[in-house]
């Protein structure tokens, strides 16, 4: 079966640190990535994609993720994280074909001021 | 912007109570999806829709049914709730027949709690 692996379930780093959140994920066929975010309170919300191309997508506030095809892994990554970015955060795998999305774990992180 | 609107934010029931819970979606969306999430498992499938009176099977259906008689609407039934149903419920839609641009459409979730 498909998994998808968040190997960090919690992280708290102070503002401006960099952040790195690892996904990993266990499908070996052709795969679109996916990740989310849920800030305290609010309803899950794609912070962004990869289909195809330049293996490093860019999102919204600031985020990139990197699709490393050999490493089945998309890491999420921005340079300087600030207090607004307290959420967690959620990788999703789907199949090239079929309706469906599997999530990891989620990664909790806390960023303090 | 897409609205995904669930009926219940916090619901408190006791075993073996039937429980619904209802999901709208305001943007014409083929495909409709219930989620439960739980602290380090994240989310996990139970059914979804793409389609009126159509679902299918996700990861984890057992004890649970669903219901989409109008497109709009995507109900999730707990014919006989359990403690270990204990729950964040989310609804998701997206439109397309596939799941185009992968993007879903979340609610803001509904807390069941079985005592």
């Amino acid at each position: 079966a498909q998994s998808v692996s968040q190997h960090n379930h919690h992280v708290i780093l102070s503002e401006a640190a960099s952040l790195e959140l690892g996904c990993n994920y266990s499908y070996g066929g052709t795969v679109n990535l996916f990740w989310y975010v849920q800030y305290p309170g609010q309803h899950l919300q794609l912070l962004l994609k990869y289909f195809s191309g330049d293996p490093l997508v860019k999102g919204i506030k600031g985020f990139e993720a990197e699709f490393i095809k050999s490493k089945f892994s998309f890491n999420l990554r921005k340079p300087s994280v600030q207090w607004s970015d307290t959420a967690e955060y959620f990788c999703a795998v789907k199949r090239n074909a079929g309706n469906m999305l599997t999530f990891g774990g989620g990664t909790r992180l806390m960023v303090k001021p | 912007d897409v609205k995904v609107t669930q009926s219940s934010r916090y619901l408190v029931k006791r075993t073996g109570e039937k429980v619904f819970l209802e999901c709208v979606q305001d943007m014409d969306h083929e495909n409709m999806f219930w989620y439960r999430q739980d602290p380090g498992l994240g989310l996990r499938l139970i059914y979804f829709s793409y389609d009126v009176k159509m679902k299918e099977k996700g990861d984890i259906p057992e004890g649970y049914s669903v219901s989409r008689e109008k497109k709009e609407r995507f109900s999730l039934i707990l014919e006989s709730a359990s403690t270990n149903q204990t729950s964040m419920y989310l609804c998701a839609s997206t439109p397309g027949g596939e799941l185009k641009g992968g993007e879903l459409f979340f609610g803001e979730g509904s807390r069941l709690t079985v005592l």
